[in-house]
């Protein structure tokens, strides 16, 4: 059964900063990884897709990379912003299943 | 363009009691979605249709009924309300198993 780890599950850095999200997941026979954002009583917001031959996803500040053999995938927000505040949600899209296993997500709080 | 629209946005139910979440998108996806959220468990899948015509259970499926009216519609019901059943309800859409849309929520209270 697949389970989708996200660590630390909040994290707090002043404005500026350049960080990094972790994603980790036990079964490496994944069809597609998927970011999302959530605010707070919102829906969920598609960031990035990275298919399971690709590496990495670029989107502005945003770049996603996948390692299938070691389980991991890592968000990399570049220059932070108090709008990038929410909740980072991890997916995964296992082959042969029409479903995403979720991360219980990051906690982001960005202060000016 | 709505995206993934849900309808209502909030309710509250007694225990036993029935509704039913509607979800309709317009981006013309063959895949829909229900998914629950609950604090501390994430997003857990309680449905899936992978295209018209089609229903499928997903991790949850226990007290919950599905129906996939036509491509744009996808319903979730709940026949008889319990206070387990107090969540935030998703519906989400995809074409084939790409990038997944989400709605804005239904969030739920069976007292």
């Amino acid at each position: 059964k697949q389970e989708v780890t996200q660590i630390p599950a909040a994290l707090s850095v002043p404005e500026g900063e350049n960080l990094v999200l972790n994603c980790s997941f036990t079964d490496s026979a994944i069809y597609n990884l998927q970011w999302f954002r959530q605010d707070p009583g919102k829906g969920l917001t598609s960031l990035l897709l990275i298919q399971s031959s690709q590496r990495e996803q670029t989107s502005g500040r945003l770049n996603a990379s996948l390692d299938k053999s070691s389980g991991r995938s890592t968000l990399y927000i570049a220059a932070s912003q108090p709008g990038d505040s929410a909740t980072y949600l991890c997916a995964v899209g296992n082959t042969g299943f029409q479903k995403l296993v979720f991360g219980t997500g990051t906690r982001l709080l960005v202060s000016p | 363009n709505a995206g993934v629209t849900q309808t209502p946005k909030f309710q509250v139910l007694k225990t036993g009691q029935s509704m039913t979440l509607q979800c309709a998108q317009d981006m013309n996806h063959n895949s829909m979605y229900w998914y629950r959220q609950d604090p501390g468990m994430g997003l857990r899948l309680i449905y899936y249709s992978a295209s018209e015509g089609t229903t499928d259970k997903g991790e949850v499926p226990n007290g919950y009924n599905v129906s996939r009216l036509n491509k744009r519609e996808f319903s979730l019901r709940l026949e008889s309300a319990a206070p387990s059943q107090t969540s935030v309800y998703f519906c989400a859409s995809s074409w084939e198993r790409n990038e997944q849309f989400f709605g804005p929520g239904t969030r739920l209270t069976v007292l």
